[in-house]
């Protein structure tokens, strides 16, 4: 199968900060990419759904002047968190798909953020 | 977007065969059945995916009825490393999948 990439793995930011996380495939062109969010013991919640060089299409209850997406190439796509805070401390993880090869999701391995 | 239904925990030993079932009574014509373990701190793993009858791979097998309102996903002989949460989604692929609450399966010694 694919492979995605998160980078980084883990941030620590204080409270009003930026924070960038990047998700790259690896070894396929990703039309399609999209970001979840999970809280502990909670199941992945879809924030939102990214296509290269269009407008990221967000979940209802997302904001999207706080949660940043590019997706600037078939194999990069970035979430900015902005202006975080506390409540923003969670589990990031990207997948990417629409590769003609493959017919499922691939998914990254997730980026820990905590903002104190 | 189909929903699915799936036992909130289950409990085995290893060696065992762990069986899950996930009920997706309104599934489309045009969605796959799609299976995802997921461990602490990581992101979910693709299992197995199927559309009809029985699908099996060197993990795991699913099982789909004619009807395809619910799939089984078999698990034969279990050890302590497949302690997980596991996810059945319904979707046309690879379009946006909604996760549901999952199944967290836990193997004993």
């Amino acid at each position: 199968g694919a492979v995605v990439s998160q980078h980084p793995s883990w941030v620590i930011c204080k409270s009003g900060t930026s924070v960038k996380i990047e998700c790259r495939s690896l070894d396929f062109q990703a039309t399609t990419m999209f970001w979840y969010r999970q809280f502990p013991k909670q199941s992945l919640m879809l924030m939102a759904t990214s296509n290269e060089g269009s407008k990221a299409t967000y979940e209802q209850g997302v904001e999207k002047d706080k949660f940043l997406i590019n997706h600037a190439s078939l194999t990069l796509s970035t979430l900015t968190v902005t202006s975080a805070h506390p409540e923003d401390s969670s589990f990031y993880i990207c997948s990417a798909g629409g590769s003609v090869a493959y017919n499922e999701q691939f998914f990254g391995p997730g980026t820990r953020l905590t903002v104190l | 977007l189909a929903k699915t239904t799936q036992p909130i925990s289950m409990d085995s030993y290893e060696g065992q065969e762990v069986n899950i079932t996930c009920s997706h009574n309104n599934i489309a014509t045009n969605d796959y059945i799609t299976w995802y373990q997921q461990f602490p701190s990581q992101g979910p793993r693709f299992i197995i995916q199927g559309y009809k009858t029985k699908v099996k791979n060197e993990v795991a097998s699913l099982f789909i009825p004619a009807d395809r309102k619910s799939s089984t996903l078999s698990l034969p002989r279990v050890s302590l490393s497949d302690t997980a949460v596991y996810y059945c989604l319904v979707g046309e692929n690879p379009n946006k999948l909604i996760f549901g609450a999952g199944t967290r399966l836990a193997v004993h010694p």
